[in-house]
């Protein structure tokens, strides 16, 4: 079935370092969404791109959807300790009832 | 605060026995989809729940099962449990079934031993 891959699985830095996780799919997306997961905790909603080539920006927050819709990347600007936890693409919409989740980039960052 | 709870936050079972896990939904939210999470891995779409009908279903046997009432909010059954059902179990309600963003509950961590 639909599968979305996603790497790193786990990314270390020191603070104040760039930190980007990157999910990649075979066929086109209809969509993708972004979740934070802080540990211990549930996933929260973080974006959804749906344009090819979109990008959006939420503080030191950007997101990237592909010209061909097929990958999608959460780039961090100069990582604080706040930013650690499990950041999942979700592949919502291309298979109607179907919702793939990558796997997760696990963020550490060290003070 | 999403709004989503769940009960039980924690469980343990035995091999062979039967679980039932509930979420209501936030309001408004008349779509329920449900998880498994394995510890660190991303969570595994079990089904999902459209106006009280099941409308997708991920790789999981039929022992898993769910229903979604009137007021939207939904159970999640499991028959025979084996030893790697032990996870965290997450629902998710959303706006609608198709592109709109998920807001989970706190999930239940369930351990079968």
């Amino acid at each position: 079935g639909q599968q979305v891959m996603q790497i790193p699985q786990y990314q270390h830095v020191q603070e104040g370092e760039d930190f980007t996780t990157y999910c990649n799919s075979s066929t086109t997306l209809s969509n993708i969404q972004w979740y934070k997961q802080r540990p211990g905790g549930h996933p929260v909603f973080l974006i959804q791109l749906v344009k090819s080539g979109e990008v959006k920006k939420q503080k030191r927050l950007t997101f990237q959807f592909g010209e061909a819709k097929k990958n999608s990347s959460l780039h961090i600007t100069a990582t604080q300790t706040t930013d650690v936890g499990t950041y999942f693409c979700l592949d919502r919409g291309s298979t109607l009832g179907r919702l793939y989740f990558g796997r997760g980039t696990q963020l550490t960052v060290w003070p | 605060e999403t709004g989503v709870t769940q009960s039980p936050t924690h469980l343990i079972k035995t091999r062979g026995q039967q679980v039932t896990l509930r979420c209501s939904s936030q309001s408004g939210h008349n779509t329920v989809s449900w998880y498994q999470q394995a510890l660190g891995q991303g969570p595994q779409f079990i089904f999902q729940y459209y106006r009280e009908e099941e409308n997708g279903r991920g790789n999981f046997p039929p022992r898993f099962s769910g229903l979604q009432f009137p007021n939207y909010s939904s159970e999640l059954n499991v028959n025979a449990l084996e030893l790697d059902d032990s996870a965290l179990y997450l629902c998710a309600s959303s706006e609608g079934a198709y592109n709109e963003k998920l807001f989970f509950g706190s999930g239940t961590q369930l351990s079968v031993l």
